[in-house]
């Protein structure tokens, strides 16, 4: 079993939709949660980090962590194609632990 | 462009062949790390510097890959006897260390194809 479980997608919506990208994890350790954008051929860009339980918002963007679930999501209101791009969660315990990434497709 | 660079950008080897990849971090950062991504994955750890010492290096880093950060600035990952399954993109990453280590920055990558 991986450390970080994240469905691969593709997840195709169209402009304006709400996009709601999750990620499990299976160790209790882990402590501060991340997102990261990464478009084609480029390196991945930290979107959002948060370190407790609860809701963290930055514009169109809201990261949640459940940890007595394990369980993350990151939402992107009005999706617009420019967020067209793989998704990744990030966890750290010690090191950084990536998911596998979700390919997200918005569609004018 | 003060960010993270890396080169070459892209690099295609025949098996067999050594090849060695730089990273520039930003000025200020003191930890540097090294990942491998291959199609679809995340990227998976390798290596990671404080300063000119590497501090922790994955169990994916075989006897073939070495790093270096000599003077704590600019690291370099020397791939020797480069195989087919060596083929991935190779991201650097940079953060202050300490209280801001979760905020990494990384490069636009290297990819390598070994041919």
């Amino acid at each position: 079993q991986k450390e970080v479980e994240q469905d691969p997608g593709p997840l195709s919506v169209p402009e304006g939709a709400i996009v709601s990208l999750n990620c499990t994890y299976s160790n209790s350790a882990f402590q501060y949660f991340m997102w990261y954008r990464q478009y084609s051929r480029k390196g991945p860009e930290l979107l959002m980090y948060t370190y407790s339980s609860g809701n963290k918002e930055d514009g169109r963007f809201t990261a949640q962590v459940d940890k007595s679930s394990k369980y993350i999501s990151l939402f992107i209101r009005d999706s617009q194609p420019s967020d067209s791009a793989t998704y990744l969660c990030a966890m750290i315990y010690n090191k950084f632990y990536f998911g596998s990434g979700t390919k997200l497709n918005v569609k004018p | 462009d003060t960010g993270v660079s890396q080169n070459p950008r892209h690099k295609i080897t025949k098996r067999g062949q050594n090849v060695t990849f730089r990273c520039d971090p930003i000025s200020e950062h003191n930890r540097l790390y090294w990942y491998r991504q291959t199609l679809g994955q995340g990227p998976e750890f390798l290596t990671y510097f404080q300063n000119e010492a590497q501090l922790e290096k994955s169990r994916l880093l075989s006897d073939r890959f070495s790093a270096e950060r000599p003077k704590g600035s600019f690291s370099t990952l020397e791939i020797q006897r480069t195989e087919q399954g060596d083929s991935a993109m190779y991201l650097c990453a940079s953060s202050l260390g300490a209280g801001g280590s979760y905020e990494q920055y990384f490069g636009p990558g290297t990819r390598l194809t070994v041919t």
